[in-house]
């Protein structure tokens, strides 16, 4: 049972244009929702994260949107660049409940020069 | 900012061995630390959570008695592989919650090879 979802394995984008990821969770009871970047046998860099009672969260080139009544939420990066090339998981939590952090499945994310 | 130091990062052994695997808060308490594993190109899967001073609380299908965790301090979380098999060749790392902005502080993980 995946309670979070990353329905493009991969998107492929052009230096300079936008990227957006999406994610798509089943669980009512996520309230904190995180981005991160990994490369190969490293451990996940975090990139944003948003709490729940915001829709919105900006942090420099990236920006995370939630919509919490279709359970989704997306990370735009703009502009792309080739060194934002690299797998992006989104991952939520409960909260105080069991603090767990569930990921999503995951997408490639390609920059061309 | 928080750290979580984890050990081995990389480590080859044969089938029926056993391997253990610690992650070490350097900078905060982790009275709590979660465990995954990452098989190649597909997500990080959660396989239990260790809790300071009590039992390691499995995810469905996680199979306790070969995936033994122990959190014997604040600051260290062990998991060590039982039995090692092929199939148990994965990526494992650790993560404990942190105080920090960002929530969840990542070990560097350890890739396991059982040959």
């Amino acid at each position: 049972d995946q309670q979070v979802k990353q329905n493009s394995p991969s998107l492929s984008v052009q230096e300079g244009r936008i990227s957006i990821l999406n994610c798509d969770y089943t669980n009512s009871m996520f309230d904190y929702f995180l981005w991160y970047k990994k490369y190969p046998a490293e451990g996940p860099t975090f990139l944003i994260s948003i709490s729940s009672i915001k829709d919105k969260n900006e942090d420099g080139r990236f920006t995370v949107f939630l919509n919490k009544s279709a359970k989704h939420l997306s990370l735009h990066i703009v502009p792309s660049q080739p060194g934002d090339s690299a797998v992006y998981f989104c991952a939520a939590s409960d909260g105080g409940a069991t603090n767990k952090l569930i990921f999503g499945t995951g997408t490639l994310l390609a920059v061309q020069p | 900012g928080a750290v979580v130091s984890q050990h081995p990062s990389r480590v080859i052994c044969k089938s029926g061995t056993s391997v253990k695997i610690e992650c070490r808060s350097l900078d905060f308490q982790a009275t709590t630390m979660f465990w995954y594993r990452q098989f190649p190109k597909q997500s990080l899967m959660l396989m239990a959570t260790s809790n300071e001073g009590s039992k390691a609380t499995y995810e469905q299908g996680v199979e306790k008695d070969k995936f033994l965790i122990n959190h014997a301090s604040l600051t260290l979380s062990t998991l060590t592989v039982t039995s090692a098999h092929p199939e148990d060749s994965s990526f494992y790392i650790c993560s404990a919650p942190d105080s920090s902005n960002y929530g969840y502080t990542f070990g560097s993980g350890t890739r396991l090879t059982v040959v």
